[in-house]
């Protein structure tokens, strides 16, 4: 799976977007970005994933560069339960020894303030 | 739909002790995924299991093992507990195809004394 960069911590205010980066320069063409978040000592929560074209859900936007190199996460009006650690990755569609796994990062700490 | 269940929640051992923890996939999900979560590490994936088969696995000894049944419930072992085994293990269900939107369940925080 290809490596994803992402910066160690973010602040954003409270109601305004928070907009997470990450750099995956070497995804390969069947590998997709997935987004998960993990409030502290649960387990990780799915929020989008992406393949080439932006995406919308209820959660967040993904925004995926044309070259697929890079990507951005963004919450539209960023409230205090957002604050957790946020993880970029680039998981493999072709099965075999990716079934099943998801190579987690270090992510993002979002805090959101007041 | 019920979400990923996991039992227990928390769990203590002592050195040498062995383990075993539960994990219950949402319905119609056949993929279950283990993953171990300490804070020098991180997540790190332990192994994978499809219609009672294991088709992947990551770096772990083989102290750490699994299996799933007829139902898509899995449990994973631990056997000859270590301190560095005490962490949050967390499991994730899905369809079970690649790059499958995977679930997680709430953990269960393994002490080993």
């Amino acid at each position: 799976d290809a490596k994803t960069t992402q910066p160690t911590s973010m602040d954003c205010a409270e109601g305004r977007a928070a907009n997470l980066p990450c750099n995956h320069s070497t995804i390969s063409g069947n590998e997709y970005v997935y987004w998960y978040r993990q409030i502290h000592s649960q387990g990780p929560q799915y929020i989008i994933h992406g393949l080439k074209n932006n995406e919308t859900n209820e959660m967040a936007s993904l925004i995926i560069t044309e070259d697929r190199k890079s990507s951005t996460l963004i919450l539209p009006h960023a409230t205090l339960r957002d604050t957790a650690v946020y993880y970029c990755i680039a998981a493999s569609q072709a099965g075999g020894t990716s079934y099943g796994k998801l190579t987690f990062g270090q992510g993002t700490i979002l805090t959101v303030h007041p | 739909k019920a979400g990923v269940t996991q039992t227990p929640r928390y769990l203590i051992k002592t050195r040498g002790q062995q383990v075993t923890l539960s994990c219950s996939p949402i319905s119609g999900h056949r993929s279950v995924s283990w993953y171990q979560q300490t804070p020098g590490q991180g997540l790190q994936f332990l192994f994978e299991y499809f219609s009672e088969t294991q088709r992947n696995k990551g770096n772990f000894p083989g102290r750490f093992s699994g299996r799933q049944f007829s139902n898509s419930r899995s449990e994973m072992n631990v056997s000859t507990l270590e301190l560095g085994d005490s962490a949050l293990y967390l499991c994730a269900s899905g369809l079970g195809g690649g790059a499958d939107t995977q679930y997680f369940g709430p953990g269960t925080r393994l002490t080993v004394l």
